[in-house]
């Protein structure tokens, strides 16, 4: 079954672009929607964006003017910019399989911690 | 974007007990209305889709209802292994929302 995995700094300065990479493994990615979901220390789940192979994505309109996602089929992964960081956006950011007509998110991956600091 | 809003926000439980949470869509949502459970540390994990459905491995002391706006979660009897936070997620259109949360606690 699919796992996936996050990975990428987790440490980025302020004003520059946080980038990140979720691997799919155990299965292919090709026919879901790839999600970003963040959460900062303490705080609620928020839905960053989706993106799908043939590059068609939503994002969440509270972060899209920054944000870029992409999926790399050959490589069974999807990457996540967000550009111009503040310390606001320091948090856990998860990436997750969007399935089923229901559109659930499954599975997650375990998350990874960015702390956006000079 | 719809409006996800959990009651209560936290709740003091002890095993054994019937714990009930609310979930209230800010418009109709028919039943693109999901949830999570989240343990301390690790990933969200998917317990209900489609208001009602148990995911599977999920233990059937969990259940929900609801559609439309309103829906609620039940734990029949609380376990140990149930003390966690728990989201609710609307999947009817983007962007996707969440719930605030429910922090289940032990009394």
């Amino acid at each position: 079954q699919v796992q996936l995995q996050e990975s990428g700094p987790g440490l980025v300065k302020p004003s520059e672009t946080l980038s990140l990479i979720c691997t799919a493994s155990g299965g292919s990615m090709s026919e879901y929607y790839w999600n970003w979901i963040r959460q900062p220390a303490g705080k609620g789940l928020e839905w960053i964006g989706r993106v799908y192979k043939s590059g068609s994505s939503n994002y969440n309109p509270s972060l899209k003017s920054r944000v870029t996602m992409s999926v790399d089929t050959s490589k069974n992964q999807s990457s996540l910019m967000l550009s111009s960081v503040t310390a606001a956006d320091t948090a856990v950011y998860y990436c997750a399989r969007e399935r089923g007509s229901s559109r659930m998110f499954d599975p997650w991956g375990q998350g990874t911690l960015v702390t956006v600091s000079s | 974007d719809i409006q996800m809003t959990q009651s209560p926000s936290s709740l003091s439980a002890s095993v054994g007990d019937r714990v009930t949470i609310t979930c209230r869509a800010s418009q109709t949502i028919n039943i693109y209305l999901n949830w999570y459970q989240q343990k301390p540390g690790k990933a969200p994990k998917l317990l209900i889709y489609a208001a009602s459905s148990l995911q599977g491995g999920v233990p059937s002391r969990f259940s929900a209802s609801g559609s439309g706006i309103d829906f609620t979660l039940t734990i029949s009897s609380l376990q140990p292994e149930d003390f966690a936070t728990y989201y609710c997620q609307q999947s009817y259109n983007t962007p996707r929302t969440f719930g605030q949360g429910t922090k289940v606690e032990i009394k």
